[in-house]
């Protein structure tokens, strides 16, 4: 069985400053692991992926996550918050195709950013 | 744009009724997944088909069903509408990598 678990249900941080967003899984098969944004009144948007491979991932807008095994944690950073970076993040865990591919969130981090 | 689209935008319909929600995935996606977000049950896996044939199921409540035609466009279908159905309807697709998935807009579903 697979879960996320996202901490801080919503953070604050000030425009300039870091960006961390904490996401721990439990997963029986090597997880894949993603993270997702939503905007106001918008779909989901794949931000970043760990599959396999090098464990620090790369993603959009500067974001950036690093996958622990031994901590079962996936944290999202930003070196340099910006206003456009205010919306919901959303931790996923998945399986490899054999294992199920549907993706298990957790249930959210609303980041506000202020000037 | 992730290339999925899902119609309709939003629907409001009443307890006990019927409703159908259709997506479209992305171009040359064979696999489509369905999410319910709701406030209290947050983002949770429904069903995906693949190709046609019914993949994985998760918390789909038994009146709701979906299926997958020969164009690859999807329906979810919920019977017996009640208030607490009301939620936003997320379809997403994959391809290749079918754990790499793309979410359509979704449909706002408002039982009253």
């Amino acid at each position: 069985a697979q879960s996320v678990t996202q901490l801080g249900s919503h953070v604050s941080v000030s425009e300039g400053a870091l960006v961390l967003l904490r996401c721990n899984y439990s997963s029986s098969v090597p997880p894949y692991l993603f993270w997702y944004v939503q905007y106001p009144n918008q779909g989901l948007q794949l931000l970043l992926k760990y599959t396999t491979g090098a464990t620090l991932v790369k993603g959009i807008n500067g974001f950036e996550a690093e996958f622990k095994k031994s901590e079962t944690s996936f944290h999202l950073t930003k070196p340099s918050a910006h206003m456009s970076d205010a919306a919901e993040y959303f931790c996923a865990v998945s399986g490899a195709n054999q294992a199920g591919t549907a993706l298990i969130f957790g249930k959210g981090t609303t980041l506000s950013v202020s000037s | 744009d992730s290339g999925v689209t899902q119609t309709p935008k939003h629907l409001i319909t009443a307890t006990g009724q019927r409703v159908t929600l259709r997506c479209s995935p992305r171009s040359g996606d064979l696999s489509v997944y369905w999410y319910q977000q709701s406030l209290d049950q947050g983002l949770q896996f429904l069903i995906q088909y693949y190709n046609g044939e019914e993949r994985a199921k998760g918390n789909i409540l038994e009146r709701f069903s979906a299926q997958q035609f020969p164009d690859l466009h999807s329906e979810l279908n919920l019977s017996s509408l009640e208030l607490g159905d009301s939620a936003l309807y997320f379809c997403a697709s994959a391809g290749q990598a079918a754990y790499e998935q793309y979410f359509g807009p979704g449909t706002r579903l408002t039982v009253t």
